[in-house]
């Protein structure tokens, strides 16, 4: 049962344009939601992360987004760059006993010069 | 990475052999948490631990593995009888507390089952 789903395998984009990277979750019970970015032979680098208490969270060039009603979450790239390009991990976690972060499988992200 | 520090990085064995890979926490951390990534797949939890205990191990295989995060020193990750099968990255994470949004990753150790 895949609690964090990633549907799209990747995703291609021009340097300049914005990149809208989708997150679904299936479990009403989490309480922070995450996303990572990771480099092959790399471990995950934490980006960004918002609380379900919140809708939009922002950090420079990187916001996300969560409709609670809809159950999905969006990570939003402006102006997309090269070395943006990587894998993209989607995470939720619960509280207390329930604090592990469950993962989507994630999203591949090329930005073209 | 703030400051996982995974060992070894890559480590190589012979099936039937025991894999030991060992994880410091970022300083004051006392949150520490297992993730495998087999290829081609995304980051499976298998084990939630705090200092001396073990608070959920759901993801952590019935058989040959087990994980521990001592009083002292760092958490570790043993595999005993390594299969093939057991190839994979093996990432360690922490967090000062549990719940929120302060958690951060190592670098991985990569074991290669020959």
């Amino acid at each position: 049962d895949q609690q964090v789903k990633q549907n799209s395998p990747s995703l291609s984009v021009q340097e300049g344009r914005i990149s809208i990277l989708n997150c679904d979750y299936t479990n009403s019970m989490f309480d922070y939601f995450l996303w990572y970015k990771k480099y092959p032979a790399e471990g995950p680098t934490f980006l960004i992360s918002i609380s379900s208490i919140k809708d939009k969270n922002e950090d420079g060039r990187f916001t996300v987004f969560l409709n609670k009603s809809a159950k999905h979450l969006s990570l939003h790239i402006v102006p997309s760059q090269p070395g943006d390009s990587a894998v993209y991990f989607c995470a939720a976690r619960g509280t207390g006993a329930n604090s592990k972060l469950t993962f989507g499988k994630g999203i591949t992200l090329s930005v073209r010069p | 990475n703030a400051g996982v520090m995974q060992n070894p990085r890559h480590l190589v064995r012979r099936r039937g052999q025991e894999a030991r890979l060992r994880c410091s926490p970022v300083k004051g951390h006392s949150h520490v948490y297992w993730y495998r990534q087999l290829p081609e797949e995304g980051l499976k939890f298998m084990v939630y631990l705090q200092k001396e205990n073990i608070i959920d191990e759901s993801g952590m295989p019935k058989e040959r593995f087990s994980a521990e995060f001592p009083k002292e020193g760092p958490s570790i990750l043993r595999i005993q009888q390594v299969v093939r099968g057991d190839s994979a990255a093996y990432f360690c994470a922490s967090s000062p507390r549990e719940g929120g949004n302060t958690i951060y990753f190592g670098e991985g150790s990569w074991l290669t089952v020959v």
